[in-house]
């Protein structure tokens, strides 16, 4: 059974940092290409980013390239986010999602919660 | 980036109704389109992708159609587990997008 478990969310003050993780079992994380989608709350989806199962391809969101970096550790089967610079925009619940055969996300985490608040 | 349109916003209904959601792309996509349904507090369900393969484990009430830039998603007899948001979201290039959601109440 695939499982992601996402962790690491809370309350942050703007310009603050945040690293999110994503914990993958039940496939062979290797092997698929990884991204994050996030959620504001009340609104709809936007894709963040995503990363090549090699995880040396990468792709941004333009609202937050150069404040976040997406990576992975395939040995340790996890996702991360690193989230700088932080805004208020930013607040959402963010969900970490393996792709399919296409760029589209088969399975999705429960989600994790950041607040950026003052 | 290419920007995803869906109507209409809400759409309310009852049960045993054929329900039809639009998805318009602003530049072609092919078929490179998935659908997927939110219940309140849950991540979303892939449904459709490739704008008409059914994900495994779908009902086949739900079914996708189109291509290049008009898609819709039919669910054949709306059943009570039926009520979420659906969303599209295009599969063709960076960024990825997201149309704006249908949210499905009860009539």
């Amino acid at each position: 059974e695939v499982q992601l478990l996402e962790s690491g969310g809370g309350l942050v003050q703007p310009g603050g940092s945040l690293r999110l993780s994503c914990a993958a079992s039940g496939f062979t994380f290797s092997s698929h290409a990884m991204s994050w989608v996030r959620q504001a709350p009340g609104e709809g989806l936007e894709w963040v980013s995503a990363i090549g199962s090699g995880g040396s391809s990468t792709h941004y969101a333009d609202s937050v390239k150069g404040r976040f970096t997406i990576s992975r550790d395939n040995s340790k089967t996890t996702l991360y986010l690193q989230m700088d610079s932080l805004r208020a925009e930013d607040t959402a619940v963010y969900y970490c999602a393996k792709w399919g055969s296409g760029t589209y996300f088969d399975y999705w985490g429960q989600g994790t919660l950041v607040t950026v608040s003052s | 980036d290419i920007q995803m349109t869906q109507s209409p916003s809400t759409l309310s209904a009852s049960v045993g109704d054929r329900v039809t959601i639009t998805c318009r792309a602003s530049q072609s996509i092919s078929s490179w389109l998935a659908w997927y349904q939110q219940k309140p507090g849950k991540a979303p369900k892939l449904l459709i992708y490739k704008a008409s393969s059914l994900e495994s484990g779908v009902p086949a009430r739900f079914s996708g159609s189109g291509s290049g830039t008009e898609f819709t998603l039919t669910i054949s007899s709306l059943q009570p587990d039926d009520f979420a948001t659906y969303y599209c979201q295009q599969c063709h290039s960076y960024s990825l997008t997201f149309g704006g959601g249908t949210k499905v109440e009860i009539k």
